[in-house]
């Protein structure tokens, strides 16, 4: 089965700041990693899938991005509804995978 | 507006059984990838199950295989996931995900919570 590692864990940001969050694949994914964005007591909501595209609606300020099988999500000018906690997924071969989880606090 | 519903959560006794449904609305799910995922009170995302468009292929999480099925019925714009078996460590808020016009498991439901507590 594939692992993914993501990190941080848990990172502390100011409004307007730019944060990345990781994922290392344990093999290869052929870019099939997707993103989401979770909030407390709320249904995930994707914001990228295949490493980098946008899903219908996500601005511009979230981006993908990979080497390799280290996949990055950027998220440029932080204001206060992107704090929350992000996961990475890979569904290039069952069983699918989750990251553990980014939670992205206001410092 | 493309969206879908889980239902069928409850508390049951370890041991016990359960079936979650997930109805889609505004669409014919037929074609497409059906996922199953879980987070436990606290805790990340965990994938559970995944049933093919066709129905012909059905994955799963270590953690239930044996345990759990998924299955749909694509007459009624369903999909299934039978919990037989249930452990403590099952109790969770499930989510169904349709890979909708994508690959990617991307239409989250709202959840449905399943307990399994004496």
């Amino acid at each position: 089965d594939i692992q993914m590692t993501q990190s941080p864990s848990s990172l502390s940001a100011s409004v307007g700041d730019r944060v990345t969050i990781t994922c290392r694949a344990s093999q290869g994914i052929n870019n099939f990693l997707a993103w989401f964005q979770q909030k407390p007591g709320k249904a995930p909501k994707s914001l990228i899938y295949a490493t980098s595209k946008l899903q219908s609606g996500v601005p511009s300020k979230f981006s993908g991005s990979a080497s390799a099988t280290d996949f990055t999500l950027t998220i440029t000018g932080l204001q206060p509804e992107d704090f929350a906690t992000y996961y990475c997924l890979q569904y290039n071969s069952p069983p699918y995978t989750f990251g553990r989880g980014t939670k992205l606090e206001i410092k | 507006e493309v969206q879908v519903l889980e239902s069928g959560g409850g508390l049951v006794q370890p041991g016990g059984s359960l079936r979650l449904s997930c109805a889609a609305s505004g669409f014919s799910l037929s074609p497409y990838d059906m996922s199953w995922v879980r987070q436990a009170p606290g805790k990340g995302l965990e994938w559970v199950s995944l049933i093919r468009g066709n129905g012909d292929a059905t994955h799963y999480a270590d953690s239930v295989k044996g345990r759990f099925t998924i299955s749909r019925d694509n007459s009624k714009n369903t999909v299934y996931l039978q919990m037989n078996s249930l452990r403590a460590e099952d109790t969770a808020m499930y989510y169904c995900v349709c890979s909708y016009q994508l690959l990617v498991p991307h239409v989250w439901g709202q959840g449905t919570t399943v307990t399994v507590s004496s």
